[in-house]
């Protein structure tokens, strides 16, 4: 089944200790990107990737790393979190480009830092 | 700067009835144009998607939009809402310089009473 799976799905953690957010594909596709939901703000664009060894900031990138090593896989790492990163965080890829293909979202990760 | 506005926040229709969700975009030149929905607990699942020819384009579910340049909108709409069509909407763009940026609107809570 193709599909976008991120992990973990819930996530309480604790100001300054790293974190890592897992985000695979298996439908080959070239573009990735991650985004952050919270209430009346819509989704916001962290990162995005074009492509394997590509990135490129989004809307709101502070306090966020990404890579991509591998086509399939697209992590996303706070280094020292902190709470204003409480947030719903969505991954999602398409198949070229994010602006002219439609987006496959993962189910999305709830984290909250204390 | 490149923005997508979605003036409601909540609307509420009874089942039956028809439903128009607005959404207004400021692109320099003709942006991509995509409407998502989102279920509780889900990530977001496409519903249609512009980017050229034919003004008035057709989704999923039933759902189509029109593209009005001149109005600089692109609201959706639906002629018999379903109690299932319950869910946040979101509208997002993108193009001009932004290629690979995504830009979602707030989202547009949808309540259906029977």
């Amino acid at each position: 089944e193709a599909q976008v799976t991120q992990n973990p799905r819930y996530l309480i953690t604790v100001t300054g200790k790293k974190l890592t957010v897992t985000c695979s594909q298996n439908m080959n596709h070239e573009y990735m990107s991650w985004y952050r939901q919270d209430p009346g703000l819509g989704l916001r664009q962290i990162y995005y990737s074009m492509n394997v060894e590509v990135t490129d900031k989004g809307d709101v990138p502070e306090g966020y790393k990404v890579s991509r090593k591998e086509k399939r896989n697209f992590p996303l790492i706070l280094e020292s979190p902190s709470p204003n990163q409480t947030s719903l965080y969505f991954c999602a890829s398409s198949i070229m480009g994010g602006t002219n293909s439609p987006l496959h979202f993962g189910n999305g990760t709830r984290l909250t830092v204390t | 700067a490149q923005s997508v506005t979605q003036p409601d926040i909540h609307i509420t229709v009874s089942e039956g009835a028809s439903l128009e969700l607005r959404c207004n975009y400021s692109y320099g030149a003709t942006p991509y144009l995509f409407w998502y929905v989102q279920s509780p607990g889900q990530g977001l699942q496409l519903l249609l998607k512009y980017f050229s020819g034919d003004t008035l384009v057709q989704g999923i579910k039933g759902f189509e939009a029109e593209f009005k340049r001149s109005q600089s909108s692109f609201n959706l709409r639906k002629p018999s809402v379903h109690w299932s069509d319950a869910a946040e909407y979101f509208c997002a763009g993108a193009g001009g310089t932004s290629y690979g940026k995504l830009t979602f609107g707030q989202g547009t809570i949808l309540t259906v009473h029977p």
